[in-house]
């Protein structure tokens, strides 16, 4: 079964600083990638995703990350944050498969504050 | 219209009580999801549904019964829920299951189970 791994829990940033958040996933075959943002008192919505090409991928928002398959990795980066990127960040992986199809498992998120 | 609508928004009920939450989406989407969010923690995979049939049932206990009427439309019927059954349920729907896809998710409802 897949799993992901989110390193950093809460991370606080000072706006303007750059922005690193770290997913590693668990399944030996192929996946599809996802980053969530969670806006407070918002839904949840997607960020960016990977699933086929270029391994560097860019989103909303000034939001790009990066897959390394050799790592098992897929992670989140921002050059300059701001304060309206204060928000709960889930990365997410769905294995490709008959029956994990559809199965999208998140990580434990990281709620990230930044300072004005 | 992009978006899911989940009502109520806020729900509290008795463990005797049953009740249902419902879930609606006009995006012509064919794949329907139910999730479940403890606070502070992640969403984590109920049911998914493709095609008006159950695909996914994460071995969630029976109390909670998915419903899928048409392509637009999903309920959870609750019945004999406990304490620890409240959370917030948010609902999503996605173009297809083909697992690759954006997921659109509703604001949830919250659920206290007294």
């Amino acid at each position: 079964a897949q799993s992901v791994s989110q390193h950093n829990h809460h991370v606080i940033l000072s706006e303007a600083a750059s922005l690193e958040l770290g997913c590693n996933y668990s399944y030996g075959g192929t996946v599809n990638l996802f980053w969530y943002v969670q806006y407070p008192g918002q839904h949840l919505q997607l960020l960016l995703k990977y699933f086929s090409g270029d391994p560097l991928v860019k989103g909303i928002k000034g939001f790009e990350a990066e897959f390394i398959k050799s790592k098992f990795s897929f992670n989140l980066r921002k050059p300059s944050v701001q304060w309206s990127d204060t928000a709960e960040y889930f990365c997410a992986v769905n294995a490709v498969g008959s029956s994990n199809t559809g199965k999208l498992i998140f990580g434990q998120g990281t709620t990230l504050q930044v300072k004005p | 219209d992009t978006e899911v609508t989940q009502t109520p928004k806020h729900l509290v009920m008795g463990m005797t009580n049953k009740k249902s939450l419902k879930c609606e989406q006009h995006m012509g989407h064919r794949a329907m999801y139910w999730y479940k969010q403890k606070a502070k923690k992640p969403p984590e995979l109920m049911f998914v549904y493709s095609y008006e049939k159950l695909s996914i049932n994460e071995s969630v206990p029976s109390r909670f019964s998915p419903e899928c009427p048409n392509s637009s439309l999903l309920n959870l019927h609750l019945h004999a829920l406990q304490p620890e059954d409240s959370a917030l349920y948010l609902c999503a729907s996605s173009q297809e299951r083909l697992g690759n896809e954006k997921l659109f998710f509703g604001s949830g409802t919250q659920l206290s189970v007294l």
